[in-house]
């Protein structure tokens, strides 16, 4: 089964300052993975996907991601935060074999300072 | 994407007592998921819904406490059943868009609060 690892529970950072969030993941075969952002009283949002290809994925709101296979990682980046960018993100894994079933990280709690 | 709609949006509710939590999609889908989130935790899958066919659960969760309905392509419903403090939570339904596709899209969650 498939499982992920979001690191941080609460980071702080500062408006105009770069980002990144952490995501380890386990599972044998390529999985799926996904960023989820979740502002306060909202539903979840989709972020950005990979599956397969190009292993830099370019989402919205300015957000990058990286898989990298030999670290089982799909850090989340974003090269200046806005103050709207205050949320919590989650990542999440699915898997071929377990088609829909979605595994979510803890998530991690961002705060942006003035 | 979608748009999805839930209802209600929150609810406080007595213990012992059920609540139905409707979803309604502005286009048909075939999968339907029904997610908790409990107070600071992340997303449990509860339930797989899929229509003309009866839901699918996860380990842990059980059809007589979460009983879902799945009339239709648009349209599903959670019963959450004699509940208890423990089922305070957010609720979230999600939408698979496009066979394939392997995204799933989030409804704005109805937070319960179980007194």
């Amino acid at each position: 089964a498939q499982s992920v690892t979001q690191p941080d529970i609460h980071i702080t950072v500062s408006e105009g300052a770069s980002l990144e969030l952490r995501c380890n993941y386990s599972y044998g075969a390529t999985p799926y993975l996904f960023w989820y952002v979740q502002s306060p009283g909202q539903g979840l949002q989709l972020l950005l996907k990979y599956f397969s290809g190009d292993t830099l994925v370019q989402g919205i709101k300015g957000f990058e991601a990286e898989f990298k296979r030999s670290q089982s990682s799909f850090n989340l980046r974003k090269p200046s935060v806005h103050w709207s960018d205050a949320a919590e993100y989650f990542c999440a894994v699915g898997a071929s074999d377990s088609w829909g079933k979605f595994q979510f990280g803890a998530g991690t709690q961002v705060v942006v300072t003035p | 994407s979608a748009v999805i709609s839930q209802k209600p949006s929150r609810d406080i509710c007595q213990r012992g007592t059920s609540l139905t939590i409707q979803c309604q999609v502005d286009s048909q889908v075939t999968m339907m998921f029904w997610y908790r989130q409990q107070p600071g935790q992340s997303l449990t899958l509860i339930a797989t819904a899929n229509q003309g066919s009866e839901a699918t659960y996860e380990s842990g969760f059980v059809i007589d406490k979460f009983p879902i309905s799945r009339p239709n392509l648009t349209f599903s419903t959670l019963t959450v059943s004699n509940m208890s403090p423990e089922d305070s939570s957010i609720y979230l339904c999600s939408v698979e868009i496009g066979t394939g596709a392997y995204e799933q899209y989030f409804g704005p969650g109805t937070r319960l609060t179980v007194t």
